[in-house]
């Protein structure tokens, strides 16, 4: 079966702009988080939704927000962008208990100038 | 914060050897998850212990847990080139993998 897909794979965006991540989770998986990695902070929880209800959030500003859809899609949207979040987003699925294996997309590299 | 912190933040070795990492946390899990990534690229699920359970394996991987002392084990047995990676522990409760820094490994022909 299909795996988790993210879009775009790269991305370079100016400091000011916004952008929109997108996730399409392993058929049938109704959970979605997302994580940014970065050399210095290594791997960061975002957020995590299930049946477009978000049960958890990281320690991220207002700036990061997302989202999902009723077919389980996810969107991760970033505004007002600062050098600061160019980094490797990766976008994880499953099926969603507490105690269920992650499975990872390629992520989106961001980068911003 | 119950981050994963591995142990030792790398690891060199001969092939055929056996590779073994460690990691601690902070606070109560319902599971522990290790994961493998090669060059910045996406996550590979390796295996996942519950808090429940002590060891498990999973082909040439052995997982270990100590919920009393807050840490686990990974042992890579007779390791391969491709065994080359970063390696992360991630603790887990409400939802959340909560990763280390990890342990890079390489295989060295």
């Amino acid at each position: 079966k299909a795996g988790v897909t993210q879009t775009p794979r790269y991305l370079i965006k100016t400091r000011g702009q916004q952008v929109t991540l997108s996730c399409s989770p392993i058929s049938g998986h109704r959970s979605v988080s997302w994580y940014q990695q970065t050399p210095g902070q290594g791997l960061q929880f975002l957020f995590e939704y299930f049946s477009e209800t978000q049960r958890n959030k990281g320690n991220f500003p207002g700036r990061f927000s997302g989202r999902q859809f009723s077919n389980s899609r996810s969107e991760m949207n970033v505004s007002t962008l600062e050098l600061g979040d160019s980094a490797l987003y990766l976008c994880a699925s499953s099926l969603g208990g507490q105690i269920t294996e992650a499975f990872f997309g390629q992520g989106t590299r961001l980068t911003v100038v | 914060s119950q981050q994963g912190e591995e142990d030792p933040q790398a690891l060199s070795i001969q092939e055929g050897e056996n590779a073994t990492m460690n990691c601690s946390y902070k606070t109560s899990i319902n599971n522990l998850q290790w994961y493998r990534q090669n060059s910045g690229r996406g996550l590979v699920h390796l295996i996942l212990i519950r808090s429940n359970e002590r060891e498990k394996h999973s082909g040439r991987l052995r997982v270990t847990l100590d919920t009393s002392k807050k840490s686990s084990s990974l042992l890579i047995t007779a390791s391969r080139a491709a065994d080359t990676a970063s390696y992360f522990c991630a603790p887990s409760n409400d939802y959340k993998l909560s990763f280390g820094a990890g342990t890079t490994v390489t295989v060295r022909a």
